[in-house]
């Protein structure tokens, strides 16, 4: 059964660099037929994907935040990253690392339980 | 980007109900999609993938249809534990959507 847990500060100030990391059990980051996503929530709202990361260390960032997004893995240890910067209280948000199928569908089976990260001074 | 229209934002319904939930693309997407399931504080939870695949685990008053751009979940019988937010993503082309979700509520 795969496990993802994330970890990180819930508390960034405005201006400064948001960094989580998501640790997989269960499974390998270097599977090739899975890619590792970042999924936020806002407040109240719906859901918005951030970017993947594939094994070989390949990246994809939704163009939204593609300015700002740095996501990365490390395979000896299991675990991927993600790193935003100039954060505003617009990414006040539950984040969340999910992992999706890279073959075809493009669906995320497997989720974090999300940790809830506010930007404020 | 692909943009994904849910309809209704709302729905109240009772025990036993049959329930349909749309989503609506802005461009087909083939059979590129899928539904979450999300109870508060909790992460979403996959229910169908390729508009209409029941994921393992997942109770089959559950289902899913369409294809192109118009897409149906629906619920046989709602349960109890059925009343939730149900959210729809295209898996057809990176950015990854989803659509602003429904929320199910106990009539």
């Amino acid at each position: 059964q795969v496990q993802l847990q994330e970890s990180g500060p819930g508390l960034v100030k405005p201006s400064q660099t948001l960094s989580l990391t998501c640790t997989i059990s269960g499974g390998s980051i270097t599977s090739g037929v899975y890619h590792w996503s970042w999924i936020r929530q806002p407040p109240g709202k719906g859901l918005e994907w951030i970017g993947y990361i594939y094994f070989s260390g390949s990246t994809y960032y939704s163009p939204s935040l593609e300015s700002r997004i740095t996501i990365s893995a490390d395979t000896s240890k299991n675990l991927f990253s993600l790193n935003l910067s100039s954060v505003t209280a617009a990414d006040t948000a539950v984040y969340y690392c999910a992992r999706v199928s890279s073959s075809s569908w493009a669906f995320f089976d497997y989720w974090s339980q999300g940790t809830r990260v506010t930007v404020s001074s | 980007d692909i943009q994904m229209t849910q309809s209704p934002s709302s729905l109240s319904a009772s025990v036993g109900d049959r329930v349909t939930i749309t989503c609506r693309a802005s461009q087909s997407i083939s059979s590129y999609l899928n539904w979450y399931q999300q109870k508060p504080g909790k992460a979403p939870n996959l229910l169908i993938y390729a508009a209409s695949s029941l994921q393992s685990g997942v109770p089959s008053r559950f289902s899913g249809s369409g294809s192109g751009t118009d897409f149906t979940l629906t619920i046989s019988s709602l349960q109890p534990e059925d009343f939730a937010s149900y959210y729809c993503q295209q898996g057809y082309r990176t950015p990854y959507t989803f659509g602003r979700g429904t929320n199910l509520e106990i009539k």
